[in-house]
Protein backbone atom coordinates (compact mmCIF):
# COMPACT_ATOMS: atom_id res chain seq x y z
CA UNK A 1 0.00 0.00 0.00
CA UNK A 2 1.16 3.40 -1.10
CA UNK A 3 -1.78 5.68 -0.23
CA UNK A 4 -2.04 8.44 2.46
CA UNK A 5 -4.74 9.79 4.06
CA UNK A 6 -4.95 13.88 4.97
CA UNK A 7 -7.69 15.52 6.41
CA UNK A 8 -9.73 17.40 3.35
CA UNK A 9 -10.21 20.65 5.01
CA UNK A 10 -8.82 22.59 7.97
CA UNK A 11 -9.69 25.94 9.61
CA UNK A 12 -8.25 28.21 12.25
CA UNK A 13 -7.80 32.10 12.73
CA UNK A 14 -4.66 34.31 12.32
CA UNK A 15 -2.25 34.17 15.10
CA UNK A 16 -3.26 30.74 15.86
CA UNK A 17 -1.53 27.51 15.87
CA UNK A 18 -3.00 24.26 13.24
CA UNK A 19 -1.75 20.74 13.21
CA UNK A 20 -2.12 18.88 9.74
CA UNK A 21 -2.10 15.34 10.09
CA UNK A 22 -1.05 12.54 7.43
CA UNK A 23 -1.09 9.13 7.89
CA UNK A 24 0.70 6.23 5.55
CA UNK A 25 0.51 2.78 4.76
CA UNK A 26 4.15 1.61 5.95
CA UNK A 27 5.36 -0.87 3.04
CA UNK A 28 8.10 1.07 1.16
CA UNK A 29 8.39 3.81 3.19
CA UNK A 30 11.48 6.13 3.06
CA UNK A 31 10.58 9.45 4.02
CA UNK A 32 7.75 12.01 4.51
CA UNK A 33 7.66 15.48 2.67
CA UNK A 34 5.41 18.60 2.94
CA UNK A 35 4.20 20.70 0.39
CA UNK A 36 2.60 24.16 0.20
CA UNK A 37 0.38 25.06 -2.85
CA UNK A 38 -1.77 28.19 -3.23
CA UNK A 39 -4.55 28.58 -5.75
CA UNK A 40 -3.17 28.74 -9.15
CA UNK A 41 0.52 28.19 -7.97
CA UNK A 42 2.96 25.33 -7.78
CA UNK A 43 3.63 23.33 -4.90
CA UNK A 44 6.88 24.16 -2.68
CA UNK A 45 8.34 22.50 -0.61
CA UNK A 46 8.46 22.71 2.99
CA UNK A 47 9.99 19.59 4.96
CA UNK A 48 11.10 16.42 5.09
CA UNK A 49 11.20 13.86 7.65
CA UNK A 50 13.12 10.72 7.06
CA UNK A 51 13.90 9.79 10.96
CA UNK A 52 11.47 9.90 13.95
CA UNK A 53 11.51 13.60 15.30
CA UNK A 54 10.96 16.89 15.00
CA UNK A 55 12.06 19.03 12.14
CA UNK A 56 11.47 23.35 12.46
CA UNK A 57 11.79 25.55 9.95
CA UNK A 58 10.69 28.93 11.29
CA UNK A 59 6.74 28.55 12.13
CA UNK A 60 6.61 25.70 10.29
CA UNK A 61 7.82 21.76 11.72
CA UNK A 62 7.36 18.55 10.66
CA UNK A 63 6.57 15.19 12.92
CA UNK A 64 7.11 11.66 11.81
CA UNK A 65 6.68 8.31 13.77
CA UNK A 66 7.80 5.98 11.96
CA UNK A 67 5.95 3.36 14.68
CA UNK A 68 2.71 4.78 14.50
CA UNK A 69 3.07 5.28 10.41
CA UNK A 70 2.27 8.68 11.31
CA UNK A 71 3.49 12.49 10.39
CA UNK A 72 2.10 16.29 10.81
CA UNK A 73 2.85 19.31 9.59
CA UNK A 74 2.64 22.30 12.24
CA UNK A 75 1.81 25.63 11.43
CA UNK A 76 2.57 28.29 14.21
CA UNK A 77 1.47 32.13 14.14
CA UNK A 78 -0.79 31.43 11.52
CA UNK A 79 -0.89 34.24 9.01
CA UNK A 80 -3.88 34.84 5.83
CA UNK A 81 -1.35 33.97 3.56
CA UNK A 82 -1.20 30.61 4.71
CA UNK A 83 -4.08 29.57 3.60
CA UNK A 84 -3.65 26.76 0.50
CA UNK A 85 -3.24 23.51 0.20
CA UNK A 86 -1.05 20.89 2.02
CA UNK A 87 -0.02 17.81 0.60
CA UNK A 88 2.02 15.39 2.51
CA UNK A 89 4.45 13.07 0.16
CA UNK A 90 5.97 9.67 0.58
CA UNK A 91 9.20 8.64 -1.29
CA UNK A 92 8.87 5.26 -2.53
CA UNK A 93 12.31 4.24 -3.30
CA UNK A 94 16.03 5.12 -2.63
CA UNK A 95 17.52 5.45 -6.11
CA UNK A 96 20.17 8.24 -5.67
CA UNK A 97 18.82 10.52 -7.98
CA UNK A 98 15.19 10.02 -9.03
CA UNK A 99 12.33 10.21 -5.90
CA UNK A 100 9.38 8.15 -6.81
CA UNK A 101 6.60 10.33 -5.45
CA UNK A 102 3.24 9.69 -4.13
CA UNK A 103 1.31 12.62 -2.79
CA UNK A 104 -1.49 12.72 -0.15
CA UNK A 105 -4.88 13.75 -1.06
CA UNK A 106 -4.08 17.12 0.23
CA UNK A 107 -5.91 19.42 2.88
CA UNK A 108 -6.77 22.92 2.58
CA UNK A 109 -6.07 25.06 4.91
CA UNK A 110 -8.49 27.99 5.32
CA UNK A 111 -6.73 31.47 8.23
CA UNK A 112 -9.51 33.74 8.93
CA UNK A 113 -8.69 37.28 9.98
CA UNK B 1 19.12 30.25 -10.05
CA UNK B 2 17.12 28.25 -8.40
CA UNK B 3 13.84 28.12 -10.81
CA UNK B 4 11.86 25.81 -13.13
CA UNK B 5 10.50 27.22 -16.03
CA UNK B 6 7.60 26.08 -18.06
CA UNK B 7 6.30 26.85 -21.54
CA UNK B 8 3.80 27.61 -22.75
CA UNK B 9 1.83 28.59 -19.27
CA UNK B 10 -1.02 28.17 -21.04
CA UNK B 11 -1.97 25.64 -24.04
CA UNK B 12 -5.27 24.92 -25.87
CA UNK B 13 -5.33 22.32 -28.31
CA UNK B 14 -8.09 20.12 -30.27
CA UNK B 15 -7.87 16.17 -30.13
CA UNK B 16 -6.11 15.47 -33.41
CA UNK B 17 -3.18 18.35 -32.84
CA UNK B 18 0.35 17.68 -31.90
CA UNK B 19 2.42 19.57 -28.81
CA UNK B 20 5.17 20.14 -26.86
CA UNK B 21 5.53 20.99 -22.98
CA UNK B 22 8.88 22.10 -22.11
CA UNK B 23 10.88 22.62 -19.10
CA UNK B 24 14.24 23.55 -18.22
CA UNK B 25 16.27 24.23 -14.93
CA UNK B 26 19.79 25.08 -14.25
CA UNK B 27 20.32 23.98 -10.84
CA UNK B 28 22.45 21.14 -12.12
CA UNK B 29 19.53 18.78 -11.01
CA UNK B 30 20.01 15.02 -12.91
CA UNK B 31 16.33 14.18 -11.65
CA UNK B 32 13.76 15.47 -13.82
CA UNK B 33 9.47 15.01 -13.56
CA UNK B 34 6.38 15.18 -14.74
CA UNK B 35 3.25 15.62 -13.13
CA UNK B 36 -0.15 15.75 -13.85
CA UNK B 37 -2.60 17.83 -11.73
CA UNK B 38 -6.77 17.36 -11.70
CA UNK B 39 -8.02 20.46 -10.15
CA UNK B 40 -8.34 20.11 -6.20
CA UNK B 41 -6.41 16.71 -6.38
CA UNK B 42 -2.99 16.34 -5.94
CA UNK B 43 0.26 15.91 -8.19
CA UNK B 44 0.34 12.29 -9.75
CA UNK B 45 3.50 11.09 -10.88
CA UNK B 46 3.86 10.72 -14.66
CA UNK B 47 7.50 10.05 -15.59
CA UNK B 48 10.92 10.20 -14.09
CA UNK B 49 14.45 11.05 -15.64
CA UNK B 50 17.49 10.64 -13.90
CA UNK B 51 20.33 11.12 -15.87
CA UNK B 52 19.00 11.50 -18.99
CA UNK B 53 17.20 8.51 -19.06
CA UNK B 54 13.67 7.68 -18.38
CA UNK B 55 14.06 5.53 -15.14
CA UNK B 56 10.21 5.69 -14.21
CA UNK B 57 7.11 5.47 -16.48
CA UNK B 58 3.51 5.34 -14.36
CA UNK B 59 1.85 3.44 -17.00
CA UNK B 60 1.37 6.49 -18.85
CA UNK B 61 -0.87 6.09 -22.14
CA UNK B 62 1.17 6.76 -25.46
CA UNK B 63 -0.14 10.01 -26.28
CA UNK B 64 2.25 11.54 -24.01
CA UNK B 65 5.89 10.86 -24.96
CA UNK B 66 8.63 12.42 -22.82
CA UNK B 67 12.02 13.49 -23.97
CA UNK B 68 15.12 14.57 -22.05
CA UNK B 69 17.31 16.34 -24.66
CA UNK B 70 20.39 17.41 -21.85
CA UNK B 71 20.16 17.63 -18.49
CA UNK B 72 18.49 20.82 -18.17
CA UNK B 73 15.60 20.30 -20.90
CA UNK B 74 12.31 18.20 -20.83
CA UNK B 75 9.92 17.97 -23.10
CA UNK B 76 6.62 16.51 -23.11
CA UNK B 77 5.05 15.49 -26.09
CA UNK B 78 1.44 15.47 -26.76
CA UNK B 79 -0.10 13.61 -29.91
CA UNK B 80 -4.51 12.45 -30.04
CA UNK B 81 -4.97 13.53 -26.57
CA UNK B 82 -8.37 13.43 -25.28
CA UNK B 83 -10.76 15.62 -23.04
CA UNK B 84 -10.01 13.83 -19.86
CA UNK B 85 -6.13 15.22 -20.21
CA UNK B 86 -7.39 18.78 -19.55
CA UNK B 87 -5.07 19.10 -16.41
CA UNK B 88 -2.04 21.41 -15.11
CA UNK B 89 1.22 20.07 -15.79
CA UNK B 90 3.81 20.35 -13.67
CA UNK B 91 7.79 19.86 -14.37
CA UNK B 92 9.73 19.62 -11.25
CA UNK B 93 13.32 18.60 -10.71
CA UNK B 94 14.88 17.87 -7.99
CA UNK B 95 19.18 16.31 -6.49
CA UNK B 96 19.50 14.31 -3.65
CA UNK B 97 22.42 16.13 -1.61
CA UNK B 98 22.46 13.39 1.41
CA UNK B 99 19.82 11.05 2.93
CA UNK B 100 17.91 13.58 4.19
CA UNK B 101 17.21 15.80 1.29
CA UNK B 102 13.86 15.53 -0.77
CA UNK B 103 13.51 18.78 -2.25
CA UNK B 104 11.94 19.04 -5.24
CA UNK B 105 11.57 21.87 -7.19
CA UNK B 106 8.59 22.68 -9.54
CA UNK B 107 7.75 25.38 -11.96
CA UNK B 108 4.72 26.88 -12.74
CA UNK B 109 2.94 24.70 -14.80
CA UNK B 110 1.01 24.47 -18.25
CA UNK B 111 -2.39 24.64 -18.32
CA UNK B 112 -3.33 22.34 -20.80
CA UNK B 113 -7.16 22.35 -22.54
CA UNK B 114 -7.80 19.47 -25.38
CA UNK B 115 -11.00 20.26 -26.75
Amino acid sequence: GQSLEQPSEVTAVEGAIVQINCTYQTSGFYGLSWYQQHDGGAPTFLSYNALDGLEETGRFSSFLSRSDSYGYLLLQELQMKDSASYFCARALDRDNYGQNFVFGPGTRLSVLP
Amino acid sequence: DTEVTQTPKHLVMGMTNKKSLKCEQHMGHRAMYWYKQKAKKPPELMFVYSYEKLSINESVPSRFSPECPNSSLLNLHLHALQPEDSALYLCASSQKQGALSNEQFFGPGTRLTVL
